[in-house]
């Protein structure tokens, strides 16, 4: 999956606690994307990354919060975890390494559950 | 917002037959296109892209066809194999600076009969 790791790749927590998901890349891209995945709406975008400590918005960011402290890691974290937040999280970085492009690859997954 | 979306939720052909996936697409300003294939507990894996300033473009066993002037993009997968089984989704961007910022449909499910 284009050197991206993600984990966990399983995850059971209770509504109201911290999660922190990791995405790990390992070949120097500069973009960085956070997906969840939900079934009858495809994927949604969460956040973005486009450097280190550079961050923005996506679609669906509400409850979300996330970091990037270095190239290869960005951090999506769920401040207090709700079971609308039950879903599939994808990591995915840009193809070019430097300058943006619209071709993403994907990580394989986090999938959360919020009971 | 505009969104891209899917004719058909599901599709069964049999092994060797051509398949073809639809999905419509609303927001004019759309630039760019991109199929993926995901696989069950997998992560959705490129296919194949095409930019609006062309109307086809050709892969291996795999064709996109871009419609602009009614908002249609199609998938064709030849001679369709059991490994075809996946779900598809198509995907845009707006252009401009958004990249990564990828609009979904819901996906296809395409199953191939042996």
């Amino acid at each position: 999956d284009a050197g991206i790791t993600q984990s966990p790749r399983h995850k059971v927590t209770e509504t109201g606690t911290p999660v922190t998901l990791r995405c790990h890349q390992t070949e120097n891209h500069r973009y960085m994307y956070w997906y969840r995945q939900d079934p009858g709406h495809g994927l949604r975008l969460i956040h973005y990354s486009y450097g280190v400590k550079d961050t923005d918005k996506g679609e669906v960011s509400d409850g979300y919060s996330v970091s990037r402290s270095k190239t290869e890691d960005f951090l999506l974290t769920l401040e207090s975890a709700t079971s609308s937040q039950t879903s599939v999280y994808f990591c995915a970085i840009s193809e070019s390494k430097g300058l943006g492009s619209e071709k993403l690859l994907f990580g394989s997954g986090t999938q959360l559950s919020v009971l | 917002g505009e969104s891209v979306g899917l004719h058909l939720p599901t599709l069964s052909v049999q092994e060797g037959d051509n398949s073809i996936i639809n999905c419509a697409y609303s927001n004019s300003a759309s630039d760019y296109f991109i199929w993926y294939k995901q696989e069950s507990g997998k992560g959705p894996q490129f296919i194949i892209d095409i930019r609006s300033n062309m109307d086809k473009r050709q892969g291996q066993r795999v064709t996109v066809l871009l419609n602009k002037t009614v908002k249609h993009l199609s998938l064709q997968i030849a001679a369709t194999q059991p490994g075809d089984s996946a779900v598809y989704f198509c995907a845009e961007n707006a252009g401009g600076t958004s990249y990564g910022k990828l609009t979904f449909g819901q996906g296809t499910i395409l199953t191939v009969h042996p």
